[in-house]
């Protein structure tokens, strides 16, 4: 079965920028989308089809694929960003989905 | 707007049944491509996706807990239930329902959640 790997842990001072990446094989072939999960609320879609951003996730958010990684990007990181963020795609060989080991991000 | 909202026992023994039901409104499930799903999250544990049902009926479920577990449409419109036997300890979880749409891939709504404890 198709396998996504996450770092733990990712860290970031405010003002600078965060990237989250995500393992898998050829990922650039799957549409990647990620979650950010606050403590205590349940997982909010911030992009899918690896850069495309729902309504209401400022352009701060933005995302690539490329080879084995796709990599969420979050630009001028705020405290408000603090979460642990999961990459997903969609397994077309066995028709389900598939979830990254999640990773935290701190803002230091 | 689609909203989600989980309910059920939040505290079971295990080998009991759990059963939830997933109450959901701005969308219907008898609409083309319209998905529910479920996925749970042990605490202080990553995602794991359990299953689906389609506006059509069609069902996916994870293989770790396809022996165990059954997603059906509730006898309102807007509901979906899920049935899952035997429970354990281990499948102590927040247990929360999603939206999505057959072919796009990502769960675009998600419900509150709702904690589940299984212990003896």
């Amino acid at each position: 079965s198709y396998v996504l790997t996450q770092s733990p842990s990712v860290s970031v001072a405010p003002g600078q920028t965060a990237r989250v990446t995500c393992g898998g094989n050829n990922i650039a072939t799957k549409n990647v989308h990620w979650y950010r999960q606050k403590p205590g609320q349940a997982p909010v879609l911030v992009l899918y089809n690896d850069s495309d951003r729902p309504s209401g996730i400022p352009e701060r958010f933005s995302g690539s694929s490329s080879g084995n990684t796709a990599t969420l990007t979050i630009s001028r990181v705020a405290a408000g960003d603090e979460a642990d963020y999961y990459c997903q795609v969609w397994d077309d060989n066995s028709d389900r989905p598939v979830f990254g080991g999640g990773a935290k991000l701190t803002v230091l | 707007q689609i909203t989600l909202k989980e309910s059920g026992p939040q505290v079971m023994k295990p080998t009991q049944t759990l059963t939830l039901t997933c109450t959901f409104s701005g969308f219907s499930l008898t609409t083309g491509g319209v998905g529910v799903g479920w996925i749970r999250q042990p605490p202080g544990k990553a995602l794991q996706w359990l299953g689906i049902i389609y506006w059509d009926d069609d069902k996916r479920y994870s293989p770790s807990v396809q022996r165990r577990l059954t997603i059906t449409k509730g006898t309102s419109k807007n509901q979906v239930v899920l049935t899952m036997i035997n429970m354990d300890p281990v499948d102590t979880a927040t247990y929360y329902c999603v939206h999505t749409r057959r072919g796009f891939g990502a769960f675009d709504m998600w419900g509150q959640g709702t904690m589940v404890t299984v212990s003896s």
